[in-house]
């Protein structure tokens, strides 16, 4: 059973690219999510998706997109990276929007 | 909206015991999480605490005070591998969860 997985481990991406990280679980939870996380600034939600068919604006949501087709999947991406979007990107699912979080292992994103 | 806020770094020795504090203003509070996340690593689950008190599991408890709004992670019996960030998070409303900047812990022997 592998929880989480995200794919790419890492990336290095040109300004301007269009790129899409990919999240998916096999627990069949109904909730998944998106998180940065920047030194100093902690883990901050970009959007989520309470089930399969619905998604949602997070903290941070601007320059991103989401969609949840399945239960299983929620790639995130970036239309026009900009260097702002450097980070350390976590997918997390959980049972339910009231369960606990579980998170994938990340993708470290730089930005050029 | 949110504000949490926890020490940015503690350092304590192999075997002793440490507490890191959280403290957070909410409208909606409906739960708070600690997790840990070693470096370069993906946050892990540690406690759950939506009621007032203490809750014990193994080496580390958390402590709640929603009146306060305060909450405390104790690590006992230090273990090297305890080096870590542990990261405060509050759930307001039904899914919201924000995190603290989360504070590291080194263990020296």
């Amino acid at each position: 059973i592998a929880g989480i997985t995200q794919a790419p481990t890492s990336q290095i991406l040109a300004a301007g690219r269009r790129m899409t990280l990919r999240c998916t679980q096999d627990m069949r939870h109904n909730a998944m999510y998106w998180y940065r996380q920047d030194l100093g600034l902690g883990l901050r939600l970009i959007h989520y998706s309470n089930t399969a068919g619905t998604t949602g604006k997070g903290e941070v949501p601007d320059g991103y997109s989401v969609s949840r087709a399945n239960t299983d999947d929620f790639p995130l991406t970036l239309a026009s990276a900009v260097p702002s979007q450097t980070s350390v990107y976590f997918c997390a699912s959980s049972t339910s929007e009231k369960g606990t979080q579980y998170f994938g292992p990340g993708t470290r994103l730089l930005v050029l | 909206g949110q504000n949490i806020d926890q020490p940015t770094e503690m350092t304590a020795t192999e075997g002793a015991i440490v507490q890191i504090n959280c403290t957070y203003q909410t409208s909606g509070f409906n739960g708070l999480f600690w997790y840990q996340q070693h470096a370069g690593e993906a946050p892990t689950f540690l406690s759950y605490n939506v009621l007032d008190g203490l809750e014990e599991k193994g080496r580390f408890s958390s402590f709640l005070s929603r009146s306060k709004g305060y909450s405390y992670l104790l690590l006992k019996e230090l273990q090297m591998k305890d080096s870590a960030s542990y990261l405060c998070a509050v759930r307001e409303g039904d899914y919201k969860l924000s995190f603290g900047a989360g504070t590291t812990v080194t263990v020296r022997a």
